[in-house]
């Protein structure tokens, strides 16, 4: 157990839907990442918090939107939701941004029907 | 820009074989270098790691070692177990300041046969 947890595990929803991933950081950790996971485009950096403010910014759609809470949660919105949007999506956390070790959550497998 | 590539797989083997996943890296300066495992149906965990030149990472019977000169950090193990069977990522970190940002190899799976 990597002491980062995603919900909810599965997800299931229709094209044109929106919804919210839900990241809780292990106990500690200021800076939060979330990937994708898709079997043509592999894993791929979104985006990272740190201590509640966006710090970079990967290969992220503009559809997709996320935020990091005061008490360090994070949540990743999907928006007007396409098949191609089907993946796994995973949080993961590190103590500060000089850190070298970043630890996984478990991940939301996201299906668009 | 930055990037990692790995063998493709599937990697198949029988039980006690030795392992070898091939990768290499394109990267400015010294980054940091990780090996990640993906169990069916779980997240990504870290395997090991090496921070500088001629580094070791070492764990569970897993070796890899940082080669600047060809830019590559091959995993291998001695003796493999069925229960190695996962996907394997190797990654690394860019070296830059402000941001941390991991780049994800394609990932090698690895089927492990009694």
């Amino acid at each position: 157990d990597s002491g980062v947890t995603q919900t909810p595990k599965h997800l299931i929803t229709a094209t044109g839907q929106r919804v919210t991933l839900r990241c809780s950081p292990r106990s500690g950790d200021l800076s939060v990442y979330w990937y994708q996971q898709s079997l043509d485009q592999g894993l791929q950096f979104l985006i990272q918090y740190y201590n509640g403010e966006e710090r970079a910014k990967g290969n992220i759609l503009e559809r997709f939107s996320a935020q990091q809470f005061p008490d360090l949660h994070s949540e990743l919105n999907l928006s007007s939701l396409e098949l191609g949007d089907s993946a796994l999506y995973f949080c993961a956390s590190s103590v500060a941004l000089g850190r070298t070790e970043a630890f996984f959550g478990q991940g939301t497998r996201l299906t668009v029907v | 820009g930055d990037s990692v590539t790995q063998m493709e797989g599937p990697v198949t083997l029988s039980e006690e074989a030795f392992l070898t996943i091939n990768c290499t890296y394109t990267a400015t300066g010294y980054p940091s270098l990780f090996w990640y495992v993906q169990y069916p149906g779980e997240g990504l965990q870290l395997l090991l790691k090496a921070t500088k030149a001629d580094d070791k990472g070492s764990n569970k019977g897993f070796e890899a070692t940082y080669r600047k000169e060809t830019t590559s950090f091959h995993l291998e193990k001695g003796s493999v177990q069925v229960s190695d069977s996962a996907v394997y990522f190797c990654a690394l970190r860019p070296m830059n300041t402000g941001f941390q940002k991991l780049v994800f190899g394609t990932g090698t799976r690895l089927l492990v046969s009694p």
